[in-house]
């Protein structure tokens, strides 16, 4: 079974530029979780979806945005890029939502803004 | 304000011996807690799940203990291996409003040969 994919897996943007990120669940998981992780701050949770539908959303500012496709595909989208939002940005996939299943993390997405 | 502590010094410990990294959590009533391992530049990888009215769980060399009194949980890795050297992250997920799954900041160990 093919393990959770993201891509790009690495970008660099400047400052006030928009970026997408994409991210590919295991197959059967309908659940998909975003983090953003930094040395600073830890992992921090962004969002989850489960059913195309956001169950939850973390403390960010409104720049930050997602959403889930039918297929479980998700995306993230982040306008207006400010230097402080470089870090690893992690997908995480489940079987299901609010549940106790282990999260499926993929590699992440290195975002570096210039 | 919610918090989930862990020691943000390395662990440095001798090949064979046992590392034991803490987790202390406040204003949190979870249902469960996780520890997943990191390596550095991947993503975490599930390690182990102890739900609230567990004490204990092990898998293989691994064990985590739970205590909800003193809102903490132990994570143990006998017989250390060079290997096992990495970062561990707890986390946990609590059914009071606000069930995101939430992460400490992790604890590095590095096992020395």
């Amino acid at each position: 079974k093919a393990g959770v994919t993201q891509t790009p897996r690495y970008l660099i943007k400047t400052r006030g530029q928009q970026v997408t990120l994409s991210c590919s669940p295991i197959s059967g998981h309908r659940s998909v979780s975003w983090y953003q992780q930094t040395p600073g701050q830890g992992l921090q949770f962004l969002f989850e979806y489960f059913s195309e539908t956001q169950r939850n959303k973390g403390n960010f500012p409104g720049r930050f945005s997602g959403r889930q496709f039918s297929n479980s595909r998700s995306e993230m989208n982040v306008s207006t890029l400010e230097l402080g939002d470089s870090a690893l940005y992690l997908c995480a996939s489940s079987l299901l939502w609010d549940r106790d299943n282990e999260q499926f993390f993929g590699p992440g997405t290195r975002l570096t803004v210039l | 304000s919610q918090k989930i502590e862990q020691n943000s010094e390395a662990l440095n410990i001798q090949e064979g011996k046992t590392a034991t990294l803490t987790c202390n959590y406040t204003n949190y009533s979870p249902a469960y807690l996780q520890w997943y391992r990191q390596d550095p530049g991947r993503g975490p990888v599930f390690l182990l799940l102890i739900r609230e009215n567990e004490k204990e769980k092990r898998k293989e060399r691994l064990k985590v203990t739970f205590d909800t009194t003193l809102k903490q949980s132990l994570f143990h890795i006998t017989a250390s291996q060079p290997a096992d050297s990495a970062t561990y992250l707890c986390a946990l997920r609590s059914y009071d409003g606000n069930n995101r799954l939430a992460f400490g900041k992790g604890n590095q160990v590095v096992v020395i040969p």
